[in-house]
């Protein structure tokens, strides 16, 4: 079946930085785009964008700093996302989730916004 | 503060029917589909309800979507304790550029 699987909780100190995997199974992984998602704790859902699978080209959500770099491993079907210099309020569950292609006139523009399904979320804890 | 707006919680007892609203502006609703997931306590979002009234296979048909103007709800009929859990809505907003969710609405089934 779809799914996506990510790698498990991680607990930093401050300004060190952390990568979190997200490999897909059982369908092409090339023909969807892969969302990053953060969740706060005890806050809701923010979107911190989306990255193409055939060209490796990220988009990042309008505020996210530099210090967020999304990533492939098309031979492992993975997608990453790595967080520089954490911050306190960097502590949040992130998850990564799949989403069709926008096209227009053959070229890929976009991702759907709905997502389906969802990695099962890793925590990133910052904390000295 | 959400772009998009949901009641932070609602109730009902088991079998009844509740509604979830959640209310946009012409930049995200207005002009985009909207989607449903349900977060169960300490599990991922899943998708409910895509293309504003759509189920996924595997979504039973007590879940329904609709959407109207800048705002969206969502239906919930025979209500079970499993139902309980947060519901987000979410959609594009041009104006932003970046896809918006709800704050969440914390369902109880009493």
């Amino acid at each position: 079946q779809v799914q996506l699987v990510q790698s498990g909780s991680e607990l930093k100190k401050p300004g060190a930085s952390v990568k979190v995997s997200c490999k897909a199974s059982g369908y092409t992984f090339t023909n969807f785009a892969i969302n990053w998602v953060r969740q706060a704790p005890g806050q809701g859902l923010e979107w911190m964008g989306w990255i193409n699978t055939n060209t490796g080209n990220p988009t990042y959500a309008p505020g996210l700093t530099g210090r967020f770099v999304f990533s492939l491993d098309t031979s492992v079907s993975t997608a990453y996302l790595q967080i520089g210099s954490l911050k306190a309020e960097d502590t949040a569950v992130y998850y990564c989730a799949r989403a069709g292609f926008l096209m227009a006139r053959g070229v890929i523009v976009g991702t759907w916004n709905w997502f389906d399904p969802w990695g099962q979320g890793t925590l990133v804890t910052v904390s000295s | 503060q959400s772009v998009l707006t949901q009641p932070p919680s609602v109730s009902a007892a088991p079998g009844q029917k509740v509604t979830i609203s959640c209310s946009g502006s012409r930049s995200n609703i207005g002009k985009n589909f909207v989607c449903w997931y349900q977060q169960l306590p300490g599990t991922a979002p899943q998708l409910l309800i895509y293309d504003n009234d759509k189920r996924p296979s595997g979504i039973p048909d007590r879940f329904s979507g609709s959407k109207s103007g800048t705002s969206a709800t969502l239906g919930i009929t025979g209500l079970q304790t499993g139902d309980e859990a947060d519901y987000y809505c979410g959609t594009w907003d041009n104006s932003l550029s970046l896809v918006v969710f709800g704050g969440g609405t914390k369902l109880t089934v009493l």
